[in-house]
C-alpha cells in the first residue's frame, strides 16, 4: 500500500538556523510529490511540487525540496529560517496522473516552532 | 478570484443533530474533494467527486454523505452526528488537466460533537 512517512512529528530550530524536514514515501512508481504548510487555524498552502525532471525544485517562501529517487525521499529545506515559518508542514505523494481523480497521501505532518 | 471557500467556519452539533458543509470553488475545477484532519493522523479522504453529478466514497466515508449538483460546489452531509466526527474538515479542488493535479484547499471548518 502506498504510505508517506514524516519521521519527525516536532522540530524547533532557532531564527537563522536552517531547516530540513523529512519525507519517505513507498510507492511502486515515481510519484507525483508535494510539500503543503498549514499555519494555526489556516488551510493548507501548497510550498512546492516535483512531477519530473530536476530534482531539485524551489518553491514559495524560500523553499527547495529534492527528490531521491533511490532513497524513496523528497525532503524539504530552507537554508535560514523566519520566526513566520513557524506552523506545520505535510508531505503528500500522489500517483502519476493516469486519468482518474487525483488521489493525495499525505503524511502526519511535522510541526516547527522557531525560536527567536 | 476566492479560491476554495467553506461555511461555516465553526460548528458545534449535538450527538444524533444533522448538518451540511458546503464547498465552493471559482477555479473551475472538475475534482472536488473532502477530507478530515485529526491530529497525528495527516489529511484523510472522505469522499471526492470527478464532475457534477458524481461521486465516489475515500478513505473515511461512513457516516458522510455528498453531493454535487453544480460544477462549482461540493456538499459534505453529516446525517447524525457522533463524537468520532469531531474533526477539521477541508474541502479541496483540483484540475482534470495532467499538467496541473495539485489540490487547492479551503480555510477548513472546525466541527465539534457533544
Amino acid at each position: 500500500a502506498q504510505s508517506v512517512t514524516q519521521p519527525d512529528i516536532h522540530i524547533t530550530v532557532s531564527e537563522g538556523a536552517s531547516l530540513e524536514l523529512r519525507c519517505n514515501y513507498s510507492y511502486g512508481a515515481t510519484p507525483y510529490l508535494f510539500w503543503y504548510v498549514q499555519s494555526p487555524g489556516q488551510g493548507l498552502q501548497l510550498l512546492l511540487k516535483y512531477f519530473s525532471g530536476d530534482t531539485l525544485v524551489q518553491g514559495i517562501k524560500g523553499f527547495e525540496a529534492e527528490f531521491k529517487r533511490s532513497q524513496s525521499s523528497f525532503n524539504l529545506r530552507k537554508p535560514s529560517v523566519h520566526w513566520s515559518d513557524a506552523a506545520e508542514y505535510f508531505c503528500a505523494v500522489a500517483p502519476s496522473f493516469s486519468g482518474g481523480y487525483n488521489k493525495l497521501i499525505f503524511g502526519a505532518g511535522t510541526r516547527l516552532a522557531v525560536h527567536p | 478570484n476566492a479560491g476554495v471557500t467553506q461555511t461555516p467556519k465553526f460548528r458545534v452539533l449535538k450527538t444524533g443533530q444533522s448538518m451540511t458543509l458546503l464547498c465552493a470553488q471559482d477555479m473551475n475545477h472538475e475534482y472536488m474533494y473532502w477530507y478530515r484532519q485529526d491530529p497525528g493522523m495527516g489529511l484523510r479522504l472522505i469522499h471526492y467527486s470527478v464532475g457534477e453529478g458524481t461521486t465516489a466514497k475515500g478513505e473515511v466515508p461512513d457516516g458522510y454523505n455528498v453531493s454535487r449538483l453544480k460544477k462549482q460546489n461540493f456538499l459534505l452531509g453529516l446525517e447524525s452526528a457522533a463524537p468520532s466526527q469531531t474533526s477539521v474538515y477541508f474541502c479541496a479542488s483540483s484540475s482534470a488537466s495532467t499538467s496541473r493535479p495539485e489540490q487547492f484547499f479551503g480555510p477548513g471548518t472546525r466541527l465539534t460533537v457533544l
